[in-house]
Order: C-alpha cells, then sequence, then structure tokens
C-alpha cells in the first residue's frame, strides 16, 4: 500500500513533443505528490507539486494532472527541449505518517533534438 | 549559500569494511533523510530523522545505522552487514516532514562503491 508505480521507465521524444509520465497509487492517506528532476551525477530536484484539492498546476511548461478517484497523476512537458533530458521521479507522502516520501521508480526522459 | 553537503562524492571500500557517509545542512531543517539509488528502482529510504536524537528505520534500514547528535549532521554507517552496499547514496532534508509547505531539499549524492 505504501508503493508509488511510476510508468514508462524510459522515454523518447523529439524536441516539440510533450511527454507524459504516470504514477499511481494505493495509500488514500497521500496528501502531497510532488515531482523531482535529476541530472546524472545530481541529487534529485523538485520541479512541481500538488495537493490532492486541486485536479491541476501548472509552473511554466510542466503540468501536474491529478485524479483522486482513480488514484493516479501525470506529468505533462510542453513543448520538450533537450535541457529536458533527465530523470523524472514522482513521490507521495502523508503528513499523518511522518512525511516519509515514497518514490516511484522513475522514467529517463531523452529529448532529441 | 544554504543547502546540504555530502562528502566525499566518491567513497571506494573492501569488502568487510564500515564506512561512514556524511551529510550536513545548512537550511535550519528539523528533519533529515537518507535514501538509496539503484537504477531501476528509485529512491528508498533508509533512515530518517524528525528532530536531533531520534531516528527511525526507513524500508531498508538492515545493514545500516545512523545518529542525529546535531541539527544539521546526519551520518549514514554502511556495516559490513549491508550484502550489497555499492549505490548512489543520497542524503535529504526538510524543514517538518515532508509536504507541501515543507518540501524535501536533496544533496548530490555519495556514490559507494564496495569490492
Amino acid at each position: 500500500q505504501q508503493q508509488v508505480k511510476q510508468s514508462p521507465q524510459s522515454l523518447i521524444v523529439q524536441k516539440g513533443g510533450i511527454p507524459i509520465i504516470n504514477c499511481a497509487y494505493e495509500n488514500t492517506a497521500f496528501d502531497y505528490f510532488p515531482w523531482y528532476q535529476q541530472f546524472p551525477g545530481k541529487g534529485p530536484a523538485l520541479l512541481i507539486a500538488i495537493r490532492p484539492d486541486v485536479s491541476e498546476k501548472k509552473e511554466g511548461r510542466f503540468t501536474i494532472s491529478f485524479n483522486k478517484s482513480a488514484k493516479q497523476f501525470s506529468l505533462h512537458i510542453m513543448d520538450s527541449q533537450p535541457g529536458d533530458s533527465a530523470t523524472y521521479f514522482c513521490a507521495a507522502s502523508a503528513y499523518n505518517q511522518g512525511g516519509k516520501l515514497i518514490f516511484g521508480q522513475g522514467t529517463e526522459l531523452s529529448v532529441k533534438p | 549559500d544554504g543547502g546540504i553537503t555530502q562528502s566525499p562524492k566518491y567513497l571506494f571500500r573492501k569488502e568487510g569494511q564500515n564506512v561512514t557517509l556524511s551529510c550536513e545542512q545548512n537550511l535550519n531543517h528539523d528533519a533529515m533523510y537518507w535514501y538509496r539509488q539503484d537504477p531501476g528502482q528509485g529512491l528508498r529510504l533508509i533512515y530518517y530523522s524528525q528532530i536531533v536524537n531520534d531516528f527511525q528505520k526507513g524500508d531498508i534500514a538492515e545493514g545500516y545505522s545512523v545518529s542525529r547528535e546535531k541539527k544539521e549532521s546526519f551520518p549514514l554507517t554502511v556495516t559490513s552487514a549491508q550484502k550489497n552496499p555499492t549505490a548512489f547514496y543520497l542524503c535529504a532534508s526538510s524543514l517538518k516532514g515532508g509536504s507541501y509547505n515543507s518540501p524535501l531539499h536533496f544533496g548530490n549524492g555519495t556514490r559507494l562503491t564496495v569490492t
């Protein structure tokens, strides 16, 4: 029940395309859903996050869509650029369960010029 | 410049030796975490601490130990009991527990290789 399942494992798109990464969870106590971006040899950096009372959040070219009834959320990257090539992780936590972030398995995104 | 410092960046050890990974933060955060990253498995929680002198096991604590004697420091010891210690280790901190108003900030990791 603590798992967060992420797909796909890898994704290749052309510049300007819209990669979509999906995550699913079971724990209904989760109340925080961030996405992290990681470049090789670096630690993950917070990209965007959403709370379950909101169905969509946009920050620049990045959008989170959240479906509470389906227990799914996804990341869309509009007008993707080669500089977006990185590994993306979804995560979830429950404040009343210690706030521990549970991560998905990661998606390696490659944006071709 | 506020942040999380992990040292060293690369660490090599012989099998059977204990090794300690350093993590220091100057963000004045209460909570600190250790994650392990392996290819295709995401980040898995080893230990976390929400306050000085207190810490809890995460999902994969076997073969690891931690201490939290100071707010800014949370060292991780990889013991000889850890069956497969070669991995990328990430330290993180947050103001309180991970939440919308208290996101996790990560260091740049230590890559440990045990031969």
